[in-house]
């Protein structure tokens, strides 16, 4: 099963406007990134967040993680038609290296 | 430096037919990942290796499938008498070892595999 569920699976925005998207997870973690990924070809990584953090910033992005919820956000602000891209959250099983990515939110800036 | 590069970048091939797909890490990462991305879907592990530890094959979906790692740094999938459910996008990853934990993995471009 998924070990991150994105939601919404799409959203689509006017460009200024602040997107965000929630990523829920099953089990213990050691992190949680996201990562974007355009056209359906390679992924880029945007933050990671660490499982004794709460938020970070970079740029345009803010993260969140709740673990007693067992969930993150990835919030983008003042958003842009290049911030067009789908979006995945992916968490390790804690103290193992593998990785599960989640489905993603295909995010849409209309310009 | 250079990043994750992957090749070939697309791939048509025939049913039954043999495929190999290759990946380049970044010089210097220990850790090599394979996944596989269906249209539209999220990202399938398929295989892990790290350093000379055995890999972690656990997410390949059948015997058909196989990848190697020699010298530590370019990596091989194999997927032998493809099928037309094997159409995905292959991607590869790196990252640098970590005793704290999984870190950021770079991902390669991807190979496009079409089985007709």
């Amino acid at each position: 099963s998924q070990q991150g569920e994105e939601d919404p699976q799409a959203l689509s925005i006017q460009e200024g406007e602040n997107a965000t998207m929630n990523c829920s997870y099953k089990t213990s973690i050691n992190n949680l990134q996201w990562y974007r990924q355009n056209s359906g070809r390679g992924l880029v990584h945007l933050i990671l967040i660490r499982s004794n953090e709460r938020e970070k910033h970079s740029g345009r992005l803010r993260v969140t993680l709740d673990t007693s919820k067992k969930s993150s956000s990835l919030l983008i602000t003042a958003s842009r038609a290049a911030d067009t891209a789908s979006y995945f959250c992916a968490t390790d099983f804690s103290g193992t290296y593998k990785y599960i990515f989640g489905t993603g939110t295909r995010l849409k800036v209309l310009a | 430096g250079a990043g994750v590069s992957q090749s070939p970048s697309n791939k048509v091939t025939e049913k039954g037919k043999d495929v190999e797909l290759r990946c380049d890490p970044i010089s210097g990462h220990t850790a090599l990942y394979w996944y596989r991305q269906s249209l539209g879907q999220g990202l399938e592990f398929l295989i892990y290796f790290q350093g000379n530890s055995a890999p972690d094959k656990s997410g390949l979906p059948s015997d058909r499938f196989s990848a190697e790692r020699t010298g530590g740094s370019v990596s091989t999938l194999t997927i032998q008498r493809t099928q037309q459910e094997d159409s995905a996008v292959y991607l590869c990853a790196s990252s640098l070892e970590s005793s704290g934990g999984v870190e950021t993995q770079y991902f390669g471009p991807g190979t496009r595999l079409l089985v007709l």
